[in-house]
């Protein structure tokens, strides 16, 4: 039911884009993304709730593909407070069984 | 507003012990969730509630109870804490159900069982 996120890991420079995907074996209804920096909580970033959706804010966007039951998370011109652990939150059918991916560490160095 | 708080921040249990984490929103939320966050594995919902004086299973129930007496209140018991436990606890709400609305997360209590 855990959605799949790849890659585990992405280390960028400062300015470097990055795609993060997340991939579900079940038919999708929402899909929500957090980020977490170490040590703290999740902080929400975008929920997409329709297939063909795509969102965004400043250079952080996000796109949901509802017949390929996945995700994409796209940061451009990556900055250092982008750094973290970027979470997909998927709904599988509806009701409450809302399932986190195991999480995409993404660390940007000048 | 402090959105969502946490108690205690950190606790360090021997097996066998009971303890209580208790979270408060004071956002009116109608929806409280408690995930337990691993390394490598993401958070994963424990239980959860729809509303005051309700609970209903998550994905990883066993070894944990919890209640919602009061709608700001969500509190998740260990009766008997295992090492398997050892963890960090996050507490969120959410005014409409999780995969439609925005998560907000407390800053976790970071648990362990010795």
């Amino acid at each position: 039911q855990q959605p799949v996120q790849s890659p585990q890991a992405v280390i960028l420079r400062e300015g470097e884009d990055a795609v993060i995907n997340c991939s579900s074996s079940k038919a999708l209804y929402s899909v929500h993304w957090y980020r977490q920096k170490h040590g703290e909580a999740p902080v929400f970033l975008m929920i997409l709730l329709k297939g063909g959706e795509q969102k965004g804010h400043d250079k952080i966007s996000a796109s949901f593909n509802e017949k390929k039951q996945q995700s994409s998370l796209y940061l451009t011109a990556s900055q250092l407070s982008y750094s973290g652990t970027y979470f997909c939150g998927t709904e599988i059918n509806t009701g409450n069984q809302f399932y986190f991916g195991t999480g995409t560490s993404l660390t940007v160095i000048p | 507003n402090a959105g969502v708080t946490q108690t205690p921040k950190f606790r360090v249990l021997k097996t066998g012990q009971s303890m209580t984490l208790l979270c408060a929103q004071d956002m009116n939320h109608e929806y409280m969730y408690w995930y337990r966050q691993d390394p490598g594995m993401g958070l994963r919902l424990i239980h959860y509630s729809v509303g005051e004086g309700t609970t209903a299973k998550g994905e990883v129930p066993d070894g944990y109870n919890v209640s919602r007496l009061k709608k700001q209140n969500f509190l998740l018991g260990l009766e008997s804490a295992a090492p398997s436990q050892t963890s960090v606890y996050f507490c969120a709400s959410s005014h409409d159900l999780a995969g439609a609305d925005t998560q907000y997360f407390g800053p976790g209590t970071r648990l362990t069982v010795l």
